[in-house]
């Protein structure tokens, strides 16, 4: 299994351009979530997905749009970037087994994303 | 509401020296409690994770936590440091949202480990 992967490692962008950054796991999980990661503030959740169809908003989700058309895939797309969107997002899938390993979550190595 | 503090954002131990890395929680239900760890330039991984079960929860590469309720901590240690053992690491707590468990990490310790 490749686990979660995400597209692309790196990415400069200029103020008010859009792009998606993508996330794919191949775990069958139900469950997958957007994270950004600033220096000194942790990891902070954008959006979340419980299941194909289904998302949700996370503690920063404004600027910020994501869909779930398959449980392998979860894109999260920039409308209109600004500088303060400059952060290393993590993509991270999850399931809700009974078994041992509910509720880990497994990450993506992460996309560095710079807008200037 | 839940939320986790990590005391010490950078910590500098010498290597085979014991390492100990503070996380107190906040969490208005019986929490669950993770370890992360992060590696330059990677993604988190899971060290340890306490679930309700045993209270000292042993995890990968030596380290392990207690689950204090009456102190409301899940500090992190591990005997002996190692030289790879340097990284980031998170305490993480989560509840259950809408069948979703909502994750809120901490801000993260710096481990630098002196040879």
């Amino acid at each position: 299994n490749a686990g979660v992967t995400q597209t692309p490692k790196f990415q400069v962008l200029k103020t008010g351009q859009s792009m998606t950054l993508q996330c794919a796991q191949d775990m069958n999980h139900e469950y997958m979530s957007w994270y950004r990661q600033d220096p000194g503030m942790g990891l902070r959740l954008i959006h979340y997905s419980v299941g194909a169809g289904i998302t949700d908003q996370g503690e920063v989700p404004n600027g910020y749009n994501v869909s779930r058309s398959t449980t392998e895939d979860f894109p999260l797309r920039l409308l209109s970037a600004a500088p303060s969107q400059t952060s290393v997002y993590f993509c991270a899938s999850s399931y809700s087994g009974l078994a041992g390993g509910r509720y880990e979550q497994y990450f993506g190595p992460g996309t560095r994303l710079t807008v200037t | 509401a839940q939320s986790v503090t990590q005391l010490g954002s950078h910590v500098s131990v010498s290597e085979g020296a014991l390492v100990l890395l503070r996380c107190n929680y906040s969490s208005s239900v019986p929490p669950y409690l993770f370890w992360y760890v992060q590696y330059p330039n990677q993604g988190l991984q899971l060290l340890l994770k306490y679930t309700s079960a045993a209270t000292l929860v042993k995890g990968i590469n030596g380290f392990e936590a207690e689950f204090k309720k009456s102190e409301t901590s899940f500090h992190l240690t591990k005997p002996s440091a190692h030289m790879r053992d340097a990284a980031e690491y998170f305490c993480a707590v989560s509840r259950n949202s809408g069948g979703y468990q909502k994750v809120t990490f901490g801000t993260g310790t710096k481990l630098q480990v002196i040879p």
